[in-house]
């Protein structure tokens, strides 16, 4: 079965300190992959998506994700973090050739502090 | 473009009340997709449409949930009778007509508070 796993529910960074989300995936294909963002009492925003070509996605809000096929992952990274960062991360995924939409993963809250 | 528009944003009901939550999915996108957000469960996808056509429904989570598209720029969700339990944040989110893979553009939502 097609599945996303977030394993971290919530992490804490300093400001200015670098950022790495984990995600991996389970599919018999290599999918369609997302990150989104859902900054408090909004609804998700789309950070970056990866279809195919260069495994390093730039995306907006100074925001990147690396596809890596050999670990089934996409890890997303900042390399400096701003204390309007705070907020779910939510990492999603598709088969390319399915008939089902995303999948999301539970998401991963980050914090900043001073 | 003004992007998934939903209403209300907040709502307030009794138990047992009819609720209907409100969306106009972004010009051009074929696919409209509801979801439903709390605490427990997460993120689930309730229920989506393609070209106005309900395609998927098993998320669905009873009979007492609902959903129309009756035309390209407008569905609901309806919710008959409401339980405390049905409580969450709703979303509605939109996609492009010949991407089922790919990106959904989310609405603010609508937060559901079942008394």
């Amino acid at each position: 079965a097609q599945s996303v796993t977030q394993p971290d529910i919530h992490i804490t960074v300093s400001e200015g300190a670098s950022l790495e989300l984990r995600c991996n995936y389970s599919y018999g294909a290599t999918p369609y992959l997302f990150w989104y963002v859902q900054s408090p009492g909004q609804g998700l925003q789309l950070l970056l998506k990866y279809f195919s070509g260069d495994t390093l996605v730039q995306g907006i809000k100074g925001f990147e994700a690396e596809f890596k096929r050999s670990q089934s992952s996409f890890n997303l990274r900042k390399p400096s973090v701003h204390w309007s960062d705070a907020a779910e991360y939510f990492c999603a995924v598709v088969h390319p050739l399915g008939n089902t939409p995303l999948v999301f993963g539970k998401g991963t809250r980050l914090s900043v502090i001073a | 473009d003004a992007g998934v528009i939903q209403s209300p944003r907040h709502e307030v009901t009794e138990m047992g009340q009819e609720v209907t939550l409100r969306c106009k999915p972004i010009s051009g996108h074929d696919y409209l997709f509801w979801y439903r957000q709390t605490m427990m469960r997460g993120l689930e996808l309730l229920i989506y449409f393609n070209n106005n056509v309900p395609i998927d429904d098993s998320g669905m989570p009873e009979d007492r949930f609902s959903a129309k598209m009756p035309n390209a720029s407008f569905s609901t969700l309806k919710i008959q009778p409401s339980e405390p339990r049905d409580s969450a944040v709703y979303f509605c989110a939109s996609s492009w007509r010949t991407e089922l893979q790919g990106p959904q553009y989310f609405g603010p939502g609508t937060r559901l508070t079942v008394l």
